[in-house]
C-alpha cells in the first residue's frame, strides 16, 4: 500500500531563516505530488504541483520555492521565512496518468514563523 | 477558473441527528467531487467521492449526492457521532489524473454527546 511521509512534525523559525519541508511518498511510482499550505483559517491553498522529476508548477506567487529531485520526494523552500509564512503545510500525491484525481494527504507540518 | 463555495461554515448538531452540508461548483466541465474529513492537526482524509455520471452514493453513514443541472452537491451523515466532529472539506475537479482540485472553505461539524 502507499505511504506519505512529511517531516519535520513541527517547525518553529524565526524571520528571515531558511526552510526546507520533505515529502516522501512510498509504493507508487511516477505520482503527481503538491503541496498545499493551510493558514489559521480552515482552506487549503495550492502552492505548487509537479508531475515528474524536475517539472514544477507553481500556484501562487510567493516567497516559498519547491523542487523534486526525485521521483517520490518533494520539497518546499524558502530563502528567508516571513511572519505570514506560518502555517500548516500539507503534501498530498495521486496516481497521475495512470489513474484519477483522487488525492491523499500526509500528515502535515506545522510551521510558526516567530 | 472553477470556484467552489461552501455551507455551512460551523454546523453543531447532537449525537444520533443528521448533518448536512453544501456546495456549489461554478465550471461546468467539473466532474469529480470528493469529500474530506480531517481532524485536529492531521492531514485531511477522502472519505467519499463522487462522479458525475451518477446522482447518489452511499457509504454506511455518509452519502453525497449530486445535481449537476444544478451545479450543486452535498455530503449527508447520518446518525452522528461525537468521532465525526471535524472540518470537512468539499472539492471539484475534472476527471484526470492531471487535475489539480478546487477546495471549498471549510464546515466545522461539532457533535455533541
Amino acid at each position: 500500500s502507499q505511504t506519505i511521509h512529511q517531516w519535520p512534525a513541527t517547525l518553529v523559525q524565526p524571520v528571515g531563516s531558511p526552510l526546507s519541508l520533505e515529502c516522501t511518498v512510498e509504493g507508487t511510482s511516477n505520482p503527481n505530488l503538491y503541496w498545499y499550505r493551510q493558514a489559521a483559517g480552515r482552506g487549503l491553498q495550492l502552492l505548487f504541483y509537479s508531475v515528474g522529476i524536475g517539472q514544477i508548477s507553481s500556484e501562487v506567487p510567493q516567497n516559498l520555492s519547491a523542487s523534486r529531485p526525485q521521483d517520490r520526494q518533494f520539497i518546499l523552500s524558502s530563502k528567508k521565512l516571513l511572519l505570514s509564512d506560518s502555517g500548516f503545510y500539507l503534501c498530498a500525491w495521486n496516481t497521475g496518468v495512470a489513474g484519477g484525481p483522487e488525492q491523499y494527504f500526509g500528515p502535515g507540518t506545522r510551521l510558526t514563523v516567530t | 477558473g472553477e470556484n467552489v463555495e461552501q455551507h455551512p461554515s460551523t454546523l453543531s448538531v447532537q449525537e444520533g441527528d443528521s448533518a448536512v452540508i453544501k456546495c456549489t461548483y461554478s465550471d461546468s466541465a467539473s466532474n469529480y467531487f470528493p469529500w474530506y474529513k480531517q481532524e485536529l492537526g492531521k492531514g485531511p482524509q477522502l472519505i467519499i467521492d463522487i462522479r458525475s455520471n451518477v446522482g447518489e452514493k452511499k457509504d454506511q453513514r455518509i452519502a453525497v449526492t449530486l445535481n449537476k443541472t444544478a451545479k450543486h452537491f452535498s455530503l449527508h451523515i447520518t446518525e452522528t457521532q461525537p468521532e465525526d466532529s471535524a472540518v470537512y472539506f468539499c472539492a471539484a475537479s475534472r476527471d484526470s489524473g492531471y487535475s489539480t482540485l478546487t477546495f471549498g472553505k471549510g464546515t466545522m461539524l461539532l457533535v455533541s454527546p
